[in-house]
């Protein structure tokens, strides 16, 4: 089983707030992803990170900022948060370093957002 | 980068049926991963079965079985014995090995609906 975290799971809120979803893992994983995904759609990933201190753009542009102060903890806000910020955000993490990896990905349960 | 179809967007099935989920990948990394992932109606995703891109050994793991076919780019998933809980949206996800190291490409999902 995963030990992979998101917080909160749920979240409506108005046009303009600044916004925090969490993500934690305790697998010690150096690897983390952020996705965006709308529901029954395909996953876009937003950023990436392959250990502290690092962290990439996704393939998808997103006016998200992530940070990777500690190995567990891939934390990702929003600073004004509008309408088209209305998805499902996905957090995942894998084994292994920069480079080849092989590891399969553990995800959250998502954090569900609606901006009014 | 690499690029999944899976042209199946909805499969709808009667338990205990056989259903095949079919994903054709592009590549241009000469090492790479195949990964599917099942996402339930709860939104998690789990991580299923991966296939590295120099073993073309086909397999079967319980109910599930899969069919590689390096020459077609095809990376095919069967369930023998379709259950009500197989129900889920299904994700091929190739990752490159050589570029875009550690980054998946999710495909559009295959929504698998299993009738009692």
């Amino acid at each position: 089983e995963a030990d992979i975290y998101q917080t909160p799971r749920y979240l409506v809120i108005g046009t303009g707030k600044k916004i925090t979803l969490e993500c934690s893992q305790t697998m010690g994983h150096d690897k983390m992803y952020w996705y965006q995904q709308d529901p029954g759609m395909e996953l876009h990933l937003i950023h990436y990170s392959y250990g502290v201190n690092s962290t990439e753009k996704g393939d998808l542009s997103s006016e998200s900022t992530v940070s990777r102060i500690r190995t567990e903890h891939f934390p990702l806000t929003l600073e004004s948060a509008r309408p088209s910020h209305t998805s499902q955000y996905l957090c995942a993490s894998s084994e292994g370093t920069s480079g080849f990896s092989s590891y399969e990905q553990y995800f959250g349960p998502g954090t569900r957002l609606t901006v009014t | 980068a690499q690029k999944v179809t899976q042209a199946q967007t909805e499969i709808s099935v009667v338990e205990k049926e056989d259903v095949t989920l079919d994903c054709v990948y592009e590549t241009r990394d000469t090492t790479y991963y195949l990964f599917w992932y099942k996402q339930p109606p709860s939104g998690e995703l789990v991580f299923l079965i991966r296939r590295n891109s120099f073993d073309e050994q086909n397999e079967i793991s319980g109910r599930y079985s899969w069919n590689f076919q390096k020459s077609t780019s095809s990376f095919n998933f069967t369930i023998t014995a379709s259950q009500v809980v197989d129900s889920a949206v299904y994700f091929c996800a190739p990752r490159g090995g050589n570029t875009n190291a550690g980054k998946s490409t999710f495909g559009d999902g295959t929504t698998l609906t299993v009738k009692p």
